[in-house]
């Protein structure tokens, strides 16, 4: 049973492009939640979605960064012309109902030049 | 600001010893989790305590809950060498909408030496 899936596990962007992070859940998993860790910090919340539909997206910056989890494929992140401070590691965790832990990725590492 | 803090932000000890790492919350929990994160890797769930337990074990690690204080600590005994990582504790505040909407503080770097 395979884990929670990101890629790519690295990315490099210049100032201006766009990145797309993607996330592929747990078999079985229809919450997904993506997390920004800066360095030498915790996570924080960006955006919860289930299938087609965004729960809550109370840490998503108001601007440039939008997420979706279409019916079939993987949830994407989507954030347009990045800027240097949006150089993070983008992390997805995925849960099934009803119960209390995630189960995360490896995370996505975004570097913008 | 965040909803928990651990401390300390950095503990070095010697293979064998035992580990403690303590974290503050602000208001009323759900429950509370702690997660460990090796470096640069994903996060790996170990312990969820719920508001109303005060105590759990599993293996080598061990958490307490203190609501009236709002702490909780993981102590991790006879630690080995493979323990290096960060670990986090992270809550979920009631009427989260029943979602999983983990608030998590800045973490414990853990070193331990052989």
């Amino acid at each position: 049973n395979a884990g929670v899936m990101q890629n790519p596990r690295h990315l490099v962007r210049r100032r201006g492009q766009e990145a797309r992070l993607r996330c592929s859940p747990m078999k079985g998993h229809s919450h997904v939640y993506w997390y920004r860790q800066l360095p030498e910090e915790g996570l924080k919340f960006m955006v919860y979605l289930q299938k087609e539909n965004i729960i809550d997206e109370s840490g998503m910056p108001k601007e440039r960064f939008s997420a979706e989890f279409p019916k079939e494929g993987p949830s994407i992140l989507r954030i347009q012309q990045v800027v240097r401070g949006d150089s993070a590691a983008y992390f997805c965790a995925s849960s099934p109902p009803y119960t209390g832990e995630l189960f995360f990725g490896e995370g996505s590492r975004l570097t913008v030049l | 600001s965040q909803q928990g803090e651990e401390d300390p932000q950095a503990l070095s000890i010697q293979e064998g010893e035992n580990a403690t790492m303590n974290c503050s919350y602000k208001t009323s929990i759900n429950n509370l989790q702690w997660y460990r994160q090796n470096s640069g890797r994903g996060l790996v769930h170990l312990i969820l305590i719920r508001s109303n337990e005060r105590e759990k074990h599993s293996g080598r690690l061990r958490v307490t809950l203190d609501t009236s204080k709002k702490s909780s600590s993981l102590l991790i005994t006879a630690s080995r060498a493979a323990d290096t990582a960060s670990y986090f504790c992270a809550t979920v505040l009631p009427f989260s909408g029943g979602y999983n909407k983990l608030i998590f503080g800045a973490g414990t770097r853990l070193a331990v030496h052989p």
